[in-house]
C-alpha cells in the first residue's frame, strides 16, 4: 500500500523567511507521480507542482522549489521569501498506478502560517 | 476560463434529509472524483468515474451514491445524512488521455453542515 507522511503538522514563520515542507513517501511502484497542493482557508485544493519518478531534477518556479530524492523517498517543497498569502495547508500526494485509477494518496498536510 | 465548478459552496441539511451536491466541469476531462474532507484531515476518496464507469472505494458507506449523466456533470447524493457526514466535499477531474499520472484539478468544494 502507498503511504505519504508529512511529519510537520504546523509551521509558523515571519514574512520573507523561507519555509521548507517535508514529505516522505512509500510505494512499491517504479512509476509514480508526486504532487504538492495548496489549500487556502477558502477550501479549494490548488495544484502547485508535479514530478514523475523518472525525473529527479530539482527545479525552481518563481518562489517555489522542490527537492526530489528517490534514494530517500523524499519530495520536499520550499517557499522562498514567504508572504502572508502563502498561509495555507499544504498537501503532498502520491499518484497510484493506472490499474488503481491514478488515485491520489495524500499526506496529512502541513499548516503554514506566515505572520506579517 | 475552463474550470471545475461546485454548487452550492455551502449546504445546510437536516439529519436524515437527502441532499445532493453537484459538480460540473468545462475541461472535458473523462475522469471525475469525489472526495470527503473532514476538519484538519486529508481528503478521502469516495468514488470516481472513468467516463461512465463507476468505481466505488471499498470503505465508502452505502449512504453515499453518485451519478454522472454526461461528461460535464457529476452528482453526489447522500441518502440519509448523519452528523458525521458534515465535511467539505471536493470534486476533481483528470484527463486520462493526457497520460499516466496526469494532474487532478479540484473544484472549490461544498461545505456541508448537518443539523
Amino acid at each position: 500500500a502507498q503511504k505519504v507522511t508529512q511529519a510537520q503538522t504546523e509551521i509558523s514563520v515571519v514574512e520573507k523567511e523561507d519555509v521548507t515542507l517535508d514529505c516522505v513517501y512509500e510505494t512499491r511502484d517504479t512509476t509514480y507521480y508526486l504532487f504538492w497542493y495548496k489549500q487556502p482557508p477558502s477550501g479549494e485544493l490548488v495544484f502547485l507542482i508535479r514530478r514523475n519518478s523518472f525525473d529527479e531534477q530539482n527545479e525552481i518556479s518563481g518562489r517555489y522549489s522542490w527537492n526530489f530524492q528517490k534514494s530517500t523517498s523524499s519530495f520536499n517543497f520550499t517557499i522562498t521569501a514567504s508572504q502572508v498569502v502563502d498561509s495555507a495547508v499544504y498537501f503532498c500526494a502520491l499518484s497510484e498506478p493506472p490499474a488503481a485509477g491514478n488515485k491520489l494518496t495524500f499526506g496529512g498536510g502541513t499548516r503554514v502560517l506566515v505572520k506579517p | 476560463d475552463a474550470m471545475v465548478i461546485q454548487n452550492p459552496r455551502y449546504q445546510v441539511t437536516q439529519f436524515g434529509k437527502p441532499v445532493t451536491l453537484s459538480c460540473s466541469q468545462t475541461l472535458n476531462h473523462n475522469v471525475m472524483y469525489w472526495y470527503q474532507q473532514k476538519s484538519s484531515q486529508a481528503p478521502k476518496l469516495l468514488f470516481h468515474y472513468y467516463d461512465k464507469d463507476f468505481n466505488n472505494e471499498a470503505d465508502t458507506p452505502d449512504n453515499f451514491q453518485s451519478r454522472r449523466p454526461n461528461t460535464s456533470f457529476c452528482f453526489l447524493d447522500i441518502r440519509s445524512p448523519g452528523l458525521g457526514d458534515a465535511a467539505m466535499y471536493l470534486c476533481a477531474t483528470r484527463d486520462e488521455l493526457a497520460g499516466v499520472g496526469e494532474t487532478q484539478y479540484f473544484g472549490p468544494g461544498t461545505r456541508l453542515l448537518v443539523l
